[in-house]
């Protein structure tokens, strides 16, 4: 089971605060790194999916970046929404194993 | 747009009743996984299916066993339920290693 550590745990925010995440997972035999969003009373969404060292992806006021050498990624939220509000899951996966890992989350709360 | 669908979002069993929980998509995905979500813990894979027939072992297996007898359909079954796998399960779906679809989730309680 690979090791994946999602900081902070949870997060309270203003609207309008920018904020980010970290997700730390191993960096030998990476594959690939997905970002998930799960809001209350839904299913969790894809919000990316990341291979390459060094990629950085955007979507909206979300980004996201990666370093599969030292084993980490960011997710970025800039200018925060109530409707950000969610727990933000990362789940890499290695070379030796068909399915993903997912961390415990960071949950984040925008207050308006 | 991918849909996976859970048989229900809503489960009340009883300990030592055989459960079963099922999961169908409606893209063609290969893959197949069941996930029981506990507060603090995250999303735990109980079992995937890369193939019709095929199944893998996911991180917390003890307790459950699956089925894969179509591609469209992958079942989860309690043997014997215990107040131990009261939680929410979730069903999802993948074409290779792109993103996974998930289901809305079962939760599920054993009494």
């Amino acid at each position: 089971i690979l090791n994946v550590e999602q900081s902070p745990q949870s997060l309270h925010v203003q609207e309008g605060d920018s904020t980010n995440f970290t997700c730390s997972f191993p960096s030998s035999n990476f594959y690939a790194l997905h970002w998930y969003r799960w809001e209350t009373a839904k299913s969790p969404e894809a919000l990316f999916v990341m291979t390459l060292n060094g990629d950085e992806k955007k979507k909206g006021r979300i980004s996201a970046t990666l370093n599969t050498k030292e084993g980490y990624s960011y997710l970025y939220i800039k200018g925060s929404q109530p409707e950000d509000s969610a727990t933000y899951l990362c789940a890499p996966k290695d070379t030796g194993r068909r399915a993903l890992t997912f961390g415990s989350g960071t949950r984040l709360q925008v207050q308006p | 747009d991918v849909k996976v669908t859970q048989s229900s979002r809503y489960l009340v069993k009883r300990t030592g009743e055989k459960v079963f929980l099922e999961c169908v998509q409606d893209m063609d995905h290969e893959n197949m996984f069941w996930y029981r979500q506990d507060p603090g813990l995250g999303l735990r894979l109980i079992y995937f299916s890369y193939d019709v027939k095929m199944k893998e072992k996911g991180d917390i297996p003890e307790g459950y066993s699956v089925s894969r007898e179509k591609k469209e359909r992958f079942s989860l079954i309690l043997e014997s339920a215990s107040t131990n796998q009261t939680s929410m399960y979730l069903c999802a779906s993948s074409f290779g290693s792109e993103e996974q679809f998930f289901g809305p989730g079962t939760r599920l309680t054993v009494l």
